[in-house]
């Protein structure tokens, strides 16, 4: 079983709808969830960082966090054309050492059609 | 402020040959962390640094080595190459101990023929 799973899509709306990207993980010792926003042939870039349980708003993008059942989501409000792209989700637990073990989920591909 | 800069941006290289990938961090972070993306799956862990010492390293062969220079640019190595190395190559850097949030750069992407 891979630690974090999350389903590849491709995930394809209509301009304006709202867009919810989901990914699972298996390992309680995760503390940190962050979302990366990754265009074609580039690197992931930064959208959301959370490490606790809850709601966390920037914009148009909510990222949701549910520790107790191991499930964490991305939500994308009145999706844009340039919102196409693939998402990943990410995780980290400090590894003995004290560095931070990132584990990322395979990624989802969204695009939004005008 | 410039971001996270890797070279080369592209990359040809035959099976059994060497290849040598640069990581400039943003300026002020020490932490340089190195991944390998497969086209398809997302970054796999291959090493971080720290203050020029390996802090951890991925499931990957002895084929693969990395450093860190004092003002905390970084080097990925790959001896021996395999076809299956082909990949984009993606650093990362963090102002860690204060966060632990990486920024990426763009890649390198590796062909390897």
């Amino acid at each position: 079983q891979k630690e974090v799973e999350q389903d590849p899509g491709p995930l394809s709306v209509p301009e304006g709808a709202i867009v919810s990207l989901n990914c699972t993980y298996s390992n309680s010792a995760f503390q940190y969830f962050m979302w990366y926003r990754q265009y074609s042939r580039k690197g992931p870039e930064l959208l959301m960082y959370t490490y606790s349980s809850g709601n966390k708003e920037d914009g148009r993008f909510t990222a949701q966090v549910d520790k107790s059942s191991k499930y964490i989501s991305l939500f994308i409000r009145d999706s844009q054309p340039s919102d196409s792209a693939t998402y990943l989700c990410a995780m980290s637990a400090q590894i003995s050492g004290g560095y931070q073990k990132v584990t990322f989920g395979t990624g989802t591909k969204l695009q939004v059609i005008p | 402020d410039a971001g996270v800069t890797q070279s080369p941006t592209h990359l040809i290289k035959t099976r059994g040959q060497h290849v040598t990938l640069r990581c400039s961090p943003i300026s002020g972070h020490k932490s340089v962390s190195w991944y390998q993306q497969v086209l398809g799956q997302g970054p796999q862990f291959i090493f971080q640094y720290y203050e020029k010492e390996e802090r951890g390293r991925g499931n990957f062969p002895d084929r693969f080595s990395a450093r860190q220079f004092p003002n905390y640019s970084s080097e990925l190595n790959v001896n021996a190459l395999l076809l299956g190395d082909s990949a984009l190559y993606l650093c990362a850097s963090a102002d860690y101990p204060s966060t632990d949030t990486q920024y990426f750069g763009p890649g390198t992407r590796l062909t390897v023929l």
